[in-house]
């Protein structure tokens, strides 16, 4: 079975610093898909970033970025110049191929310290 | 543009009472939907997931069951409350096979 974990439960950065979040993965398949979820104080889970496993290239999405590791099965978010707007949770989630099921990971409690 | 309405926003029920928590989408036919569980520290659990009218399949047995008697309605019921469904719901949606959620605003559960 897939299994998404995520090590570290919390994480605090500086307003205009950079954080990086690590997360990764278990899973024997090649066709896959990941995801980074936020989930602020109001609960609404917002997609941040989405990364198809065939595409050698990182994902990005203006000042969210991954770092893609495919062969050590690791998927990290990075976010630049954070804001106080960033301070949220945020959830890595896996996809098999074909079969629009998300598994989560258990999520990182990022703070933003003005 | 497609929006997911989900409600109520916060429910408190005692044990052993019944329950009905809806989500609908707009703007879109045929959607993929899904019911997921958030528990107080933990991840999202899959409970259930939809492919269209009438078909449900279910993740984790438990006191809860799902429904669609519409294409855009989702509902999630259970006949008598545990203390341990108590939780976070959230609907979701996705217009496409691996394309990624889009969730509701989800229903604050609490049962006493």
């Amino acid at each position: 079975a897939q299994t998404v974990t995520q090590s570290q439960p919390e994480m605090s950065v500086q307003e205009a610093e950079t954080v990086t979040l690590s997360c990764t993965y278990d899973t024997s398949e090649n066709n896959y898909y990941l995801f980074w979820y936020k989930q602020p104080p109001s609960r609404q889970m917002i997609l941040v970033i989405r990364q198809e496993a065939y595409k050698q290239q990182n994902a990005t999405e203006n000042r969210f970025s991954v770092n893609f590791q495919k062969a050590a099965k690791s998927f990290s978010l990075k976010i630049s110049d954070s804001q106080l707007g960033d301070t949220a949770m945020y959830f890595c989630a896996f996809m098999m191929g074909n079969t629009d099921k998300l598994i989560f990971g258990t999520g990182t409690r990022l703070q933003v310290f003005p | 543009s497609q929006t997911i309405h989900q409600w109520p926003a916060t429910l408190v029920q005692p044990v052993g009472s019944p329950l009905s928590l809806e989500c609908t989408v707009e703007g879109t036919s045929n959607p993929n939907l899904y019911w997921y569980r958030q528990a107080a520290g933990r991840g999202l659990q899959l409970l259930f997931y939809s492919v269209g009218i009438g078909q449900i399949s279910s993740e984790v047995p438990q006191n809860l069951s799902a429904s669609r008697p519409q294409d855009r309605q989702f509902i999630l019921s259970s006949k008598k409350l545990l203390l341990s469904d108590s939780g976070f719901y959230l609907c979701a949606w996705s217009p496409q096979v691996n394309y990624g959620y889009t969730f509701g605003s989800g229903t604050r559960l609490t049962v006493v």
